[in-house]
């Protein structure tokens, strides 16, 4: 259990392009996922947190109108980078907890396979 | 504010050594829960245990095993006989309810391990 995709895997654009990413947790419902990006040989910068059927709380110094995310469903969160310029190529990565597990269980963050972007 | 120092930037060792990684932490929570991920090559972060902040007992699982001390703020994590496979960049983190409930993570910097063969 605990499975959660994202797509596309990688993604090669024009800058000026926008650019649309989707998380979804397969086999249980989240209310809350977040959005992550990375530099190479660095560690992961939490962007927004996303939750269902409400706005997302971006982290300071994440442009909200740049980096646009909407939690839909209980399945489903995307990011959508918009005008994408060569300074917004990085590793994005999605992760989403389960909150109807017990015991502590319900905070584990389990990741997406991550989308690597590219803008040229 | 929460804190999670992983000092060893990285670390090699010959296949069938042990290693042990380090992580300190920093909360002002009273519960709290201390994880790790591994990264491989590929980039997916692979959720690899979750400990409570109440629960100090250490934990053994096939080859991995995790020291918890809340009085050194220390979840070290050990791999005996290593393994090429265990190459990766291995991140800790930390989560706590700040209040708003979302249960953010906070990772360290991240320790990359290169087992030699």
């Amino acid at each position: 259990g605990a499975v959660v995709s994202q797509h596309p895997s990688w993604v090669i654009c024009k800058s000026g392009t926008s650019v649309k990413i989707e998380c979804r947790s397969l086999d249980f419902q989240a209310t809350t996922m977040f959005w992550y990006r990375q530099f190479p040989k660095q560690s992961l910068m939490l962007m927004a947190t996303s939750n269902e059927g409400s706005k997302a709380t971006y982290e300071q110094g994440v442009e909200k109108d740049k980096f646009l995310i909407n939690h839909a469903s209980l399945t489903l969160s995307t990011l959508t980078v918009t005008s994408a310029h060569p300074e917004d190529s990085s590793f994005y990565i999605c992760s989403a907890r389960d909150p109807g597990l017990a015991g502590g269980r319900f905070v584990t963050q389990y990741f997406g396979p991550g989308t690597r972007l590219l803008v040229l | 504010a929460q804190k999670v120092t992983q000092a060893q930037t990285e670390i090699s060792v010959v296949e069938k050594e042990d290693v042990t990684l380090d992580c300190v932490y920093e909360t002002r929570d009273t519960t709290y829960y201390l994880f790790w991920y591994k990264q491989p090559p590929s980039g997916e972060l692979v959720f690899l245990i979750r400990r409570n902040s109440f629960d100090e007992q250490n934990e053994i699982s096939g080859r991995y095993s995790w020291n918890f001390q809340k009085s050194t703020s220390s979840f070290n994590f050990t791999i005996t006989a290593s393994q090429v496979v265990d190459s990766a960049v291995y991140f800790c983190a930390l989560s706590g309810d700040s209040g708003a409930g979302s249960y953010q993570l906070t990772f360290g910097k991240g320790t990359k391990l290169s087992v030699i063969p």
